[in-house]
């Protein structure tokens, strides 16, 4: 089983719509949780990140993390075709010097946002 | 500021062969570390280098190895290439005063081996 589960899609809306990715870890160490954008053939692009548990909103996204339940998600308001791409969940342990910057990574939800 | 380089950005090799990839990162930014994607595993921790230094390794073979130079520059090295060594390879950067967890990545570079 791996460390960290994410529905690989593809999800496909219509332009306006909420877009709602999720991902649930088995890790309770994982500290640090972000979400990445990768368009096709391009570098992942860190999109959010939180610490711990919480809600975390920059513009049309928000970040929310529930640690009781392993569970993280990403939210995308009003939906544009830009944003179709792949989202990757990634995560985190709290100690640098533990376990170094190493991300954990889900295997991405390819999203298509449709006109 | 300039992002995080990568190059090349496409290589072929014939399996048997090594390679030797280079990653600069950001301005100010100590900490490299490199994952390997591929559409069956996903991105996949290989190392982080800090200060020159290994801080943490993967769980790949020995034939894949890094190094760090003092200017925060970074190489990886795979030897004796296999057909299963083809894969995106990215390299990310980031800074001690984030925490760390600003992980900032490169285009990659696209390696295929034959």
């Amino acid at each position: 089983q791996k460390e960290v589960e994410q529905d690989p899609g593809p999800l496909s809306v219509p332009e306006g719509a909420i877009v709602s990715l999720n991902c649930t870890y088995s890790n309770s160490a994982f500290q640090y949780f972000m979400w990445y954008r990768q368009y096709s053939r391009k570098g992942p692009e860190l999109l959010m990140y939180t610490y711990s548990s919480g809600n975390k909103e920059d513009g049309r996204f928000t970040a929310q993390v529930d640690k009781s339940s392993k569970y993280i998600s990403l939210f995308i308001r009003d939906s544009q075709p830009s944003d179709s791409a792949t989202y990757l969940c990634a995560m985190r342990g709290g100690s640098l010097t533990g376990g170094g910057n190493k991300l954990t990574f889900g295997t991405g939800t390819q999203l298509k946002v449709e006109l | 500021k300039a992002g995080v380089t990568q190059t090349p950005r496409y290589l072929i090799k014939t399996r048997g062969q090594q390679v030797t990839l280079s990653c600069s990162p950001i301005s100010g930014h100590r900490s490299v570390s490199w994952y390997q994607q591929t559409p069956g595993q996903g991105l996949q921790f290989l190392f982080e280098y800090f200060s020159e230094t290994q801080r943490n390794k993967g769980n790949f073979p020995g034939r894949f190895s890094g190094r760090q130079f003092s200017n925060s520059r970074s190489e990886m090295n795979v030897s004796t290439l296999e057909l299963g060594d083809s894969a995106l390879y990215l390299c990310a950067s980031s800074s001690p005063g984030s925490g760390g967890y600003e992980q900032y990545f490169g285009p990659g570079t696209r390696l295929t081996v034959t």
